[in-house]
């Protein structure tokens, strides 16, 4: 795949229930990030995997907040009892040795309404 | 504090009216990174020039010009001649070399191209 792809693109939930965000990185994209964007505001940074190294999770707004990445592979962000304030758009990047000044590609988000 | 801040919310301009987007960063780190992305209607960020601190070459990239300067702590992007196309929220992003793996977004500035 050309870029990094998220799913679902849109996601409409009730307040409480629990959902879960996909996000494939670009192939051979060592690194991957998550960021929340709230109507009209910038990127929020949530969580960054690097490879096997322990994610730095410093960006996680809440313990309903967690995600999880298999190797260099697919991530999912998993957003439990969810709360109207969790409503926003969910954007994932990934670049291809997680260095710090690496620059990030990103997926087209999936938004989150929660009634 | 490691901050970044896009003063102007948004912009409009005429069609071929040269426009610059500001963007000023605060940071203890002496080595970090900065970046501009695109975000057009679609949704999805686009990037568009990384920068290390320790260059503080200025950057012309067609209609696209970058202006960094470090005395000031700021990072200024211009378009020449802008089109229609250019329309799309801007924003200005620091990976701090201190700062883990996050980076800091701006709020994002809103361009309106008319014709």
């Amino acid at each position: 795949g050309a870029g990094v792809s998220q799913s679902p693109s849109n996601k409409v939930t009730e307040k409480g229930k629990d959902v879960e965000l996909r996000c494939d990185p670009i192939s051979g994209h060592t690194a991957l990030y998550w960021y929340r964007q709230r109507l009209g505001q910038g990127l929020e940074f949530l969580i960054y995997f690097q490879g096997n190294s322990a994610p730095d999770k410093s960006g996680l707004p809440s313990d309903r907040f967690s995600a999880e990445r298999t190797g260099e592979s697919v991530s999912t962000l998993t957003i439990q009892r969810t709360q109207q304030e969790d409503s926003a758009v969910y954007l994932c990047a990934s670049s291809i040795h997680g260095e710090r000044g690496d620059t990030q590609y990103f997926g087209p988000g999936t938004r989150l309404t929660v009634l | 504090a490691q901050k970044v801040t896009q003063a102007q919310t948004e912009i409009s301009v005429v069609e071929k009216e040269d426009v610059t987007l500001d963007c000023v960063y605060e940071t203890r780190d002496t080595t970090y990174y900065l970046f501009w992305y695109k975000q057009p209607p679609s949704g999805e960020l686009v990037f568009l020039i990384r920068r290390n601190s320790f260059d503080e070459q200025n950057e012309i990239s067609g209609r696209y010009s970058w202006n960094f300067q470090k005395s000031t702590s700021s990072f200024n992007f211009t378009i020449t001649a802008s089109q229609v196309v250019d329309s799309a929220v801007y924003f200005c992003a620091l990976t701090p070399l201190g700062g883990g793996f996050k980076t800091i977004f701006g709020a994002g500035t809103r361009l309106f191209v008319k014709a």
